[in-house]
């Protein structure tokens, strides 16, 4: 089974430019979770996604971040007029059901975004 | 801010010894708890769960201690091997009634022969 897919692995980018992170979740998963990660930290909740909805987005930045999960294709975490501070790993997560330990996430390898 | 942290950033054992790795958190409404293991380049792997209504659950070679009174989470790792070297890391969930995870900062295990 192919778990969550996430590319590209790796991503530079010029301030001022956009960045595009894909995320395909598991066969069978509908819910989509999207975390970053700097160095040496622990990683960071940004949005909670279902087919077509954002269920909760209260750890994504209010500028210039965005996320969408369309009825078909893959999530995607979309970054306007990056700057430095956006330089991390990006991770997405994807699980069958949103519920409390229905089933645990599983994680992607993650985008590791340079900004130049 | 962040609810979940950890006693120990890092943590040396010898291979074949048990591994304890600990955690505290702080939110009480905290439902579930997990620990992931993440390799350097890789993402988090999940390793065990467990729900609040229990204080122990055992996987292949791990085990979860839960201490619901004082906040504390435990991974123990028996007969640690060299492939268990990697970040670890515990995160709570189930606060919203969902899958939200917070993360603590990890704790880096090195296995030596």
């Amino acid at each position: 089974n192919a778990g969550v897919m996430q590319n590209p692995r790796h991503l530079v980018r010029r301030r001022g430019q956009e960045a595009r992170l894909r995320c395909s979740p598991m066969k069978g998963h509908s819910h989509v979770y999207w975390y970053r990660q700097l160095p040496e930290e622990g990683l960071k909740f940004m949005v909670y996604l279902q087919k077509e909805n954002i269920i909760d987005e209260s750890g994504m930045p209010k500028e210039r971040f965005s996320a969408e999960f369309p009825k078909e294709g893959p999530s995607i975490l979309r970054i306007q007029q990056v700057v430095r501070g956006d330089s991390a790993a990006y991770f997405c997560a994807s699980s069958p059901q949103g519920g409390v330990g229905n089933q645990p996430q599983h994680f992607g390898d993650g985008t590791r975004l340079s900004i130049l | 801010g962040e609810s979940v942290g950890l006693h120990l950033p890092t943590l040396s054992v010898q291979e074949g010894d048990n591994s304890i790795i600990n955690c505290a958190y702080s939110n009480s409404a905290s439902d579930y708890f997990i620990w992931y293991k993440q390799e350097s380049g890789k993402g988090p792997q999940f390793i065990i769960d467990i729900r609040s209504n229990m204080d122990k659950r055992q996987g292949q070679r791990v085990t979860v201690l839960l201490n619901k009174t004082v906040k504390h989470l435990s991974l123990q790792i028996a007969a640690t091997q060299p492939g268990d070297s990697a970040v670890y890391f515990c995160a709570e969930g189930g606060v919203d009634g969902y899958n939200k995870l917070i993360f603590g900062a990890g704790t880096r295990l090195a296995v030596h022969p």
